[in-house]
């Protein structure tokens, strides 16, 4: 069984922080690396997607992968509270599936 | 561009009820197409998939059933639905040619009571 693990949360931060939220895979087949955001009650929506080891920036976030150790994460600076949502990390192997984790629920205080 | 309608939004059906829920895909073609389901406060889980007009591929044994009429049309059906039916389902195309990205519908919201 592929699978894709989040910590449900909720991760709770202030206004103006850095939110790190984190995810691990099982199939070191694995190519393809998303993050989506889902506001309640709405579809998912990519944030980022990343490919190849290293850091990939874009704004406010950060993606990180670690194919060796089957980590990705994903950093949020300076915190807004429209960024409280739930983020999902998925992860796409060779093939025509992408398998989601349960999602991490972010909450940012003003 | 591309876009993605589903429909319907919402709706209420009581157990044994039928069920057809549709998405459509404009701007692309030949786009690969996915049914995933959301229990409440539940991950996304991958029910359906297809790469091809009348190719369906079923992730998860269950009451439900997919098809594909047309290029850009995916049909998610139930004969009789059961309280375990009851999600947020979402339809997502994926262009084969890009970079394996899934983008989602609006997703419809069903309550079987």
């Amino acid at each position: 069984q592929k699978e894709v693990e989040q910590n449900s949360g909720p991760l709770s931060v202030p206004e103006g922080a850095i939110a790190s939220l984190n995810c691990t895979y099982s199939d070191r087949g694995s190519q393809s690396f998303f993050w989506y955001r889902q506001y309640s009650g709405k579809s998912p929506e990519l944030i980022m997607s990343i490919y190849s080891n290293g850091d990939k920036e874009d704004g406010r976030f950060t993606a990180q992968l670690n194919k060796a150790s089957q980590y990705v994460s994903l950093l949020i600076r300076d915190s807004q509270p429209s960024d409280s949502a739930t983020y999902l990390c998925a992860v796409k192997a060779g093939g025509f599936k992408t398998i989601f984790g349960a999602g991490t629920r972010l909450f940012v205080k003003a | 561009s591309q876009t993605i309608h589903q429909w319907p939004a919402t709706l209420v059906q009581p157990v044994g009820s039928p069920l057809s829920l549709e998405c459509t895909v404009e701007g692309t073609s030949n786009p690969n197409l996915y049914w995933y389901r959301q229990a409440a406060g539940r991950g996304l889980q991958l029910l359906f998939y297809s790469v091809g007009i009348g190719q369906i591929s079923s992730e998860v044994p269950q009451n439900l059933s997919a098809s594909r009429p047309q290029d850009r049309q995916f049909i998610l059906s139930s004969k009789k639905l059961l309280l375990s039916d009851s999600g947020f389902y979402l339809c997502a195309w994926m262009n084969r040619l890009g970079a394996n990205v899934l983008t989602f519908g609006a997703g419809s919201r069903l309550t079987v009571l």
